[in-house]
């Protein structure tokens, strides 16, 4: 069975500051690992994913996230927020099928502070 | 290529009445998944087709569920009949198995009175 635990539901940085965003991962067998991102009224999209190539992954809009079995996280950071990276963001797990059914995180929901 | 298409973007029905929703899927996609998203349980997986053949139904919540997918493009998810509790967003969407990770459709905004 997998699961992601995201911790905290809502987190307010300034404009400009460390954006960090956190989750952990559950998995019986070697995750494939995804952040997708959910502006309002819209659907989700894939920001970057984890597919057991590096262990360090970038993504669009200036997101990374990393890969750390040891510690089962996947984290994801952007260095200098933007006013338009507010949004919901939902860390998710899938087996190492490419179309293993993808299981949801509950969302972290970022503001940002002019 | 125009992504995964829903319709309609927003339903709005009385309770008993069947609700259908609609999705074409990105074209040469193999697989595609229905989601419901609410506030309370967050985004839930209802059911996934792998070419047009159902392979998981477990997230359906009930038997007013079902779900068809006629052919590679196209696929409806019907309520019958629907009820308050069933007010939520519903997701499609598509993947192939050489493409990691799903691309959303933009939803439909469904609410039971």
């Amino acid at each position: 069975a997998q699961s992601v635990t995201q911790l905290g539901s809502h987190v307010s940085v300034s404009e400009g500051a460390l954006v960090l965003l956190r989750c952990n991962y559950s998995s019986s067998v070697p995750p494939y690992l995804f952040w997708y991102v959910q502006y309002p009224n819209q659907g989700l999209q894939l920001l970057l994913k984890y597919t057991s190539a590096a262990t360090l992954v970038k993504g669009i809009n200036g997101f990374e996230a990393e890969f750390k079995k040891s510690e089962t996280s996947f984290h994801l950071t952007k260095p200098s927020a933007h006013m338009s990276d507010a949004a919901e963001y939902f860390c998710a797990v899938s087996g190492y099928s490419s179309a293993s059914k993808i299981i949801f995180g509950s969302g972290t929901r970022l503001s940002i502070r002019p | 290529d125009a992504g995964v298409i829903q319709s309609p973007r927003h339903e709005v029905t009385e309770m008993g009445q069947e609700v259908t929703l609609r999705c074409k899927p990105i074209s040469g996609h193999d697989y595609l998944f229905w989601y419901r998203q609410t506030m309370m349980r967050g985004l839930e997986l209802l059911i996934y087709f792998n070419n047009n053949v159902p392979i998981d139904d477990s997230g359906m919540p009930e038997d007013r569920f079902s779900a068809k997918m006629p052919n590679a493009s196209f696929s409806t998810l019907k309520i019958q009949p629907s009820e308050p509790r069933d007010s939520a967003v519903y997701f499609c969407a598509s993947s192939s198995r050489e493409d990691y990770g799903y691309t959303f459709g933009s939803g439909t905004r469904l609410t039971v009175v």
